[in-house]
């Protein structure tokens, strides 16, 4: 029973390139939150999303990123143009979809902007 | 905005010792939960409250939620080198998982032998 999977986990991109990191949820699970924390920091909410829906989008920046849940397929979060302010850890967390006591977070992906 | 606040932010102790961390916030929750993070990885859940006043136990560990539910603690008792890590807080709008959380800022735990 496989965990929440992000790949890949260490991911460098030049400024104004594009970063695409995905996330299976757990099996069984078919809701997915992405987040992202910088250095020192707590983890900072940025989309929630069901299979071909996104729920709450409140916490994703108005430019450059973009997140999708695919009726196949893992998540997809996308952040074109990237720029270094992009540089941090995101975590994806899935949960099913009634109720369960909590989240089920990934390994995460590290993004550096060089 | 809803803002949970951890205190303290940093804590060095001896093994052996007991500890207690907090989370406070001015809003109410439906849940609270727990986790621990270690370098290089994700949260890792350790529990989750929802009733105010509930207290749980996970072995060393005791979680608390406020009976207004707007803040809680978790208190470790005999510390040991394993449970060095960063433990965050977070705040659901549902007793159960589908809406965001908003987590703390952490507290780093490091518990020398």
């Amino acid at each position: 029973n496989a965990g929440v999977m992000q790949n890949p986990r260490h991911l460098v991109r030049r400024r104004g390139q594009e970063a695409r990191l995905r996330c299976s949820p757990m099996k069984g699970h078919s809701h997915v939150y992405w987040y992202r924390q910088l250095p020192e920091e707590g983890l900072k909410f940025m989309v929630y999303l069901q299979k071909e829906n996104i729920i709450d989008e409140s916490g994703m920046p108005k430019e450059r990123f973009s997140a999708e849940f695919p009726k196949e397929g893992p998540s997809i979060l996308r952040i074109q143009q990237v720029v270094r302010g992009d540089s941090a850890a995101y975590f994806c967390a899935s949960s099913p979809a009634f109720g369960g006591p909590g989240y089920t977070f990934g390994s995460g992906t590290r993004l550096t902007v060089v | 905005t809803q803002l949970l606040e951890q205190s303290p932010q940093f804590l060095s102790i001896q093994e052996g010792e007991n500890l207690t961390v907090y989370c406070n916030s001015s809003s109410v929750f439906s849940s609270l939960q727990w986790y621990r993070q270690e370098p290089g990885e994700g949260p890792v859940l350790l529990v989750t409250v929802v009733t105010g006043g509930e207290v749980k136990k996970l072995k060393r560990l005791t979680f608390q939620f406020g009976d207004a539910r707007k803040d809680s603690s978790l208190h470790i008792t005999a510390a040991q080198p394993g449970d060095t890590g960063l433990y965050l807080c977070a705040g659901g709008a549902q007793e159960t998982s589908g809406s965001r959380l908003t987590f703390g800022e952490g507290t780093q735990l490091t518990v020398n032998p």
